[in-house]
């Protein structure tokens, strides 16, 4: 089942600080999150294996609740390189469902 | 390290005709997936490889897509024939486990007309 991704899209300024949130109605192992740019791959982040747990990839962190079987990803001072698509992918039965993506627009 | 190599990066195929695409993983990456990626949707497996066999291939619509990984390295995927619902980018990918980061190719962009 997709995990459902909000918000749909956010706009920043740089510097500001925007907050996306993943959540799924299934027990999870683990959470991926990447970002995609227009035309371009998506690019691995960081991965989150166990409940509660924290990582972070430059100013962008990520926490894991396992028992609400949520996850959110924190941007940080934003810079204009941060815009994006960022797509959590959810970890069951060894697949990756991947939600439906927030668009982020960091504007100068 | 050279990462998940993909080809062709672009397709336009009239409906009805066939297709194929290949992926070539991350040296020593036992699992390799395909996706299809709809515009403005995530990403959605199709199939998933380990080593050269498939574990996973219930969301491959099998009346018109294949899959192959004969030697356990590169694969490819193919659609026959195509349908206009077809169009999306297909994004290749492998990892070392099937619990482990998985990294993207570049896609292949197919326009089905």
């Amino acid at each position: 089942q997709q995990p459902v991704q909000s918000p749909q899209a956010v706009i920043l300024r740089e510097g500001e600080d925007a907050v996306i949130n993943c959540s799924s109605s299934k027990a999870l192992y683990s959470v991926h999150w990447y970002r995609q740019k227009h035309g371009e791959a998506p690019v691995f982040l960081m991965i989150l294996l166990k409940g509660g747990e924290q990582k972070g990839h430059e100013k962008i962190s990520a926490s894991f609740n396992e028992k609400k079987q949520q996850s959110s990803l924190y941007l940080t001072a934003s810079q204009l390189s941060y815009s994006g698509t960022y797509f959590c992918g959810l970890q069951n039965d060894y697949k990756l469902s991947f939600g439906a993506g927030t668009t982020v627009t960091v504007r100068a | 390290e050279a990462g998940v190599a993909q080809s062709p990066r672009y397709k336009i195929i009239e409906k009805r005709q066939s297709v194929a695409f290949w992926c070539n993983p991350i040296s020593g990456h036992a699992t390799l997936y395909w996706y299809q990626q709809i515009l403005g949707q995530g990403p959605k497996l199709l199939i998933q490889f380990q080593n050269n066999g498939v574990v996973d291939d219930s969301q491959l619509p099998k009346d018109r897509f294949s899959a192959e990984r004969l030697k356990g390295v590169d694969s490819t995927l193919k659609i026959q024939p195509a349908k206009l619902e077809d169009s999306a980018v297909y994004l290749c990918a492998s990892s070392t486990g099937r619990t482990d980061t998985q990294y993207f190719g570049p896609g292949t962009r197919l326009t089905v007309l």
